[in-house]
């Protein structure tokens, strides 16, 4: 059972490049959502979407873009890294709307480190 | 603000000790409350989820408890063990159905 699959796990990049990171789920779920995580801090809600075409903003989106064009993929872009984006980005997917009374099914994380 | 505070943010025992971690929550109203496990370079993996007409939830070797009235939660670890090192989270949903999450207790079992 594969659940979310998230690449690259570990990548490093200079100032000002841009990247995808990729996300993929195998479990057909409407939901799907990217947290960064930080040292001593709760993961943070960076972009969401509920189906394939819709995409929202969370707590934290600049500098960060989403598109959802299948259920199974929700890819996520680094426009121009700065420093600021060091962190573990991870992605989840969950049944409904929201991961509320459903369960998140979390990828095993994307470490980023920006020089 | 709605916030979720964890304590301690470390703890070592000694593996087949009992240790409890705490979650103080201000999230209100909430929806419901949520622990997750998370192993050192991997994503979160739910252990529990309570409402809040839930006061226990076990699962296993962990329970966790809620007092909707004080606001607060606990996860009760049972005879330890080396693969319970991890970190543990408390994520709390709001009514807006926003997850507010905690920054997470790191737990080391030592043999």
């Amino acid at each position: 059972n594969a659940g979310v699959t998230q690449t690259p796990k570990f990548q490093v990049l200079k100032t000002g490049q841009s990247m995808t990171l990729q996300c993929a789920q195998d479990m057909n779920h409407e939901y799907m959502s990217w947290y960064r995580q930080d040292p001593g801090m709760g993961l943070r809600l960076i972009h969401y979407s509920v189906g394939a075409g819709i995409t929202d903003q969370g707590e934290v989106p600049n500098g960060y873009n989403v598109s959802r064009s299948t259920t199974e993929d929700f890819p996520l872009r680094l426009l121009s890294a700065a420093p600021s984006q060091t962190s573990v980005y991870f992605c989840a997917s969950s049944t409904g709307t929201g991961i509320t009374n459903t369960e998140a099914f979390f990828g095993q994380g994307t470490r980023l480190t920006v020089v | 603000k709605n916030q979720v505070e964890q304590s301690p943010q470390s703890l070592i025992i000694l593996e087949g000790k009992n240790c409890t971690l705490q979650c103080n929550y201000t999230v209100s109203p909430f929806s419901n409350l949520r622990w997750y496990k998370q192993d050192t370079g991997r994503g979160p993996v739910s252990l529990t989820i309570m409402t809040f007409s839930e006061n226990t939830k076990s699962n296993g070797r962990y329970t966790a408890t809620l007092d909707a009235d004080t606001k607060q939660s606990s996860l009760h670890i049972t005879a330890s063990q080396l693969s319970d090192s991890a970190s543990y989270i408390c994520v709390v949903t709001d009514s807006n159905y926003q997850l507010i999450w905690g920054a997470g207790t790191k737990l080391i079992i030592k043999p």
